[in-house]
């Protein structure tokens, strides 16, 4: 099956500060997405983004699907952003399912 | 409904119950999905419905597992004969189709002692 990898897999930082999460995956992909696993458990929707550059707010995301690698970007950090981070992708050709990386946890400290 | 709902939320069951957990999509979405989720990890994909038809189980453990969607809307994960390592956040998305975006429902945590 496809591998996918996040990185780094711990990241502390201080309110304020800027970050990047990397995701690499091992083949080709109809789609990728971010998720933010937030302290209470749920997963939310941050990105949907197969190809391209997208932004939200204090959040952008570049996907390179020819090289196989996606960037989540945050800037001026805050508390609430805490959680995990996790990148999901769908192979090309293999079924719908979403394969999901091991996660980035970020916590941001005030 | 405005998301995916899932109950029960949390479910404790002894050795060897049945357990069903439920799944409610997002009015008007096709496909249905199933995920696990262990402590400390990402989601790891069960099986998934396009409508009423089932059209993937690779990811079912064993035969212990079983889903179902039978009217096209909600879905049932049944798990018989509950182990210990069957611990774990059972998770449920929907999209409006294969290749779309998946949203996912709050989970249940389902503890086996």
């Amino acid at each position: 099956g496809i591998q996918v990898e996040q990185s780094p897999p711990d990241l502390i930082l201080q309110e304020g500060a800027n970050s990047t999460l990397r995701c690499n995956f091992s083949d080709s992909v109809n789609n990728l997405q971010w998720f933010h696993q937030n302290p209470w458990g749920q997963l939310i929707n941050l990105f949907y983004i197969p190809s391209g550059t997208k932004q939200n707010g204090r959040l952008s995301a570049t996907t390179v699907a020819t090289e196989r690698y996606s960037l989540l970007y945050i800037s001026s950090s805050q508390t609430t952003d805490s959680g995990v981070y996790f990148c999901a992708v769908e192979r090309m050709n293999a079924g719908n399912m979403l394969t999901f990386g091991g996660g980035t946890r970020l916590m941001v400290k005030p | 409904g405005a998301g995916v709902s899932q109950s029960p939320r949390y479910k404790v069951t002894k050795r060897g119950q049945d357990v069903a957990l439920r799944c409610d999509p997002i009015s008007g979405h096709v496909s249905l999905y199933w995920y696990r989720q262990a402590l400390g990890q990402g989601p790891e994909f069960l099986t998934y419905f396009n409508y009423e038809a089932q059209q993937d189980k690779s990811g079912l453990p064993n035969d212990r597992f079983s889903a179902e969607r039978p009217e096209g809307s909600i879905s049932t994960l049944t798990i018989q004969r509950t182990e210990q390592r069957d611990s774990a956040m059972y998770r449920c998305a929907s999209s409006l189709a294969g290749m779309n975006e998946q949203y996912f429902g709050p989970g249940t945590r389902l503890t086996v002692t």
